[in-house]
């Protein structure tokens, strides 16, 4: 199962876009990559997924790079509201679909 | 839409007994639910997964015997604790999929939060 290294913590000041790596270098070809959040005590919130191409919805945009090896969630302008961890997955395509879950981002938005 | 409930939020009970959490999917079909824990400060753990109808697949290290999943329908699966100790002390999170759905994204119930004193 491919697996995911994201910084632990990050700060980012409010207003100012926010921008969270992940290193999955040994994703295949067929693997997508999703990024969830999840604030203190609640399930993860989906927020966007992606295989090839870039991807940008109301919440975020999500750049992969050519090779796949990395990408990177980019909320344009955080908010005080954004501050989360985030995670970002490498859902297996065999099977069932599973999500193996790696460390995350403790993401906090500054005032 | 993609609502994910559980049930109950919380619970306390004393040690030895089991205690049930349902997952409900509430506005579509789940083929396969999944239930993951997570220890404070820690990451999601997936422990099993489940399709309605079938015997659930377990993780390695999770044991079947304690942990009872049943998939009994596409809009609910329960995780039965039993005989439970503090070390089961643990907040217990569900996610639900369609494969149907977009991408084959799981959403997330808002977790069960269990103290086992």
């Amino acid at each position: 199962d491919a697996k995911t290294t994201q910084p632990t913590s990050m700060d980012c000041a409010e207003g100012r876009a926010a921008n969270l790596p992940c290193n999955h270098s040994t994703i295949s070809g067929n693997e997508y990559v999703y990024w969830y959040r999840q604030i203190h005590s609640q399930g993860p919130q989906y927020i966007i997924h992606g295989l090839k191409n870039n991807e940008t919805n109301e919440m975020a945009s999500l750049i992969i790079t050519e090779d796949r090896k990395s990408s990177t969630l980019i909320l344009p302008h955080a908010t005080l509201r954004d501050t989360a961890v985030y995670y970002c997955i490498v859902r297996v395509t065999s099977g069932t679909y599973k999500y193996i879950f790696g460390t995350g981002t403790r993401l906090k938005v500054l005032a | 839409g993609a609502v994910v409930s559980q049930h109950p939020s919380r619970v306390i009970c004393k040690s030895g007994t089991s205690v049930k959490i349902e997952c409900r999917s509430l506005d579509f079909q789940a083929t396969t639910m999944f239930w993951y824990r997570q220890f404070p400060k820690q990451s999601l753990m997936l422990m099993a997964t489940s399709n309605e109808g079938s015997k659930a697949t377990y993780e390695q290290g999770v044991e079947k015997d304690k942990f009872l999943i049943n998939h009994a329908s596409l809009t609910l699966s329960t995780l039965t604790v039993t005989s439970a100790h503090p070390e089961d002390s643990s907040f217990y999170i569900c996610s639900a999929s369609n494969r149907g759905g977009r991408g084959n994204e799981q959403f997330f119930g808002p977790g069960t939060r269990l103290t086992v004193l």
